[in-house]
């Protein structure tokens, strides 16, 4: 089946260290996203990649940082320059430019303290 | 600039009840419209799209026409059901770039 994996489901860092989260999709797609929800509030853009070694900044990419080194793979890595680390973290892909919809993946709830 | 007003929720009725979720934007440009529903500790499904001004989007009764008039895509659905329960996202997508809503909770209560 072709679809998003984000890993894991759960992650738990202390206060002070970067952590990184998983993003691999086998739908083919040129693009990827990664996006931050929390409580009460819409997805905020923080990165995407239109194509492999390509990304830009979105929204709120301070303290977060990620690579394409791979078609499949957009890791993201939340760095302890990130004041306010604790969301839920959603991964998504797009087959490229035009009216395609976002695939998105399960997301990562990622809680530091 | 890019935005996305959404009704605000919750939003609570009972099954088979009429919904209407409203959305307005603003946008660059001429953007394609979405919606999506996030089910609870889920990610995003697309519920519908249309590309176009007058386009009606439908997808599991659900129902939105592209109103670029009045810049609107509203979310309707004649008859709820205590599964369509969870958080609905209004989303224009403009260049590369989708912007949500903050999102519209609903419950349907049997």
């Amino acid at each position: 089946d072709g679809g998003i994996t984000q890993s894991p489901k759960y992650l738990f860092r202390k206060e002070g260290q970067n952590v990184t989260l998983s993003c691999e999709q086998n739908l083919n797609h040129d693009a990827m996203y990664w996006y931050r929800q929390d409580p009460g509030q819409g997805l905020r853009l923080i990165y995407y990649s239109q194509i492999v070694n390509d990304f830009q900044k979105g929204d709120i990419a301070e303290g977060y940082s990620v690579s394409r080194e791979k078609k499949e793979s957009f890791p993201l890595t939340v760095t302890s320059a990130q004041k306010n680390p604790t969301a839920f973290y959603l991964c998504a892909s797009r087959l490229g430019t035009g009216y395609y919809e976002q695939y998105f993946g399960p997301g990562t709830r990622l809680t530091v303290t | 600039g890019n935005s996305v007003t959404q009704m605000e929720g919750p939003v609570t009725l009972s099954e088979e009840a009429f919904l209407t979720i409203n959305c307005t934007y603003t946008a660059t440009g001429y953007p394609s419209l979405f919606w999506y529903v996030q089910y609870p500790g889920e990610g995003l499904q697309l519920l519908l799209k249309a590309t176009k001004a007058d386009d009606k989007g439908s997808n599991k009764g659900f129902e939105a026409t592209y109103r670029k008039e009045t810049t609107s895509f509203h979310l309707e659905k004649g008859s709820v059901q205590v599964s369509d329960s969870a958080v609905y996202f209004c989303a224009p997508l403009t260049g590369n770039q989708f912007y949500f809503g903050t999102g519209t909770s609903l419950t349907v209560i049997p």
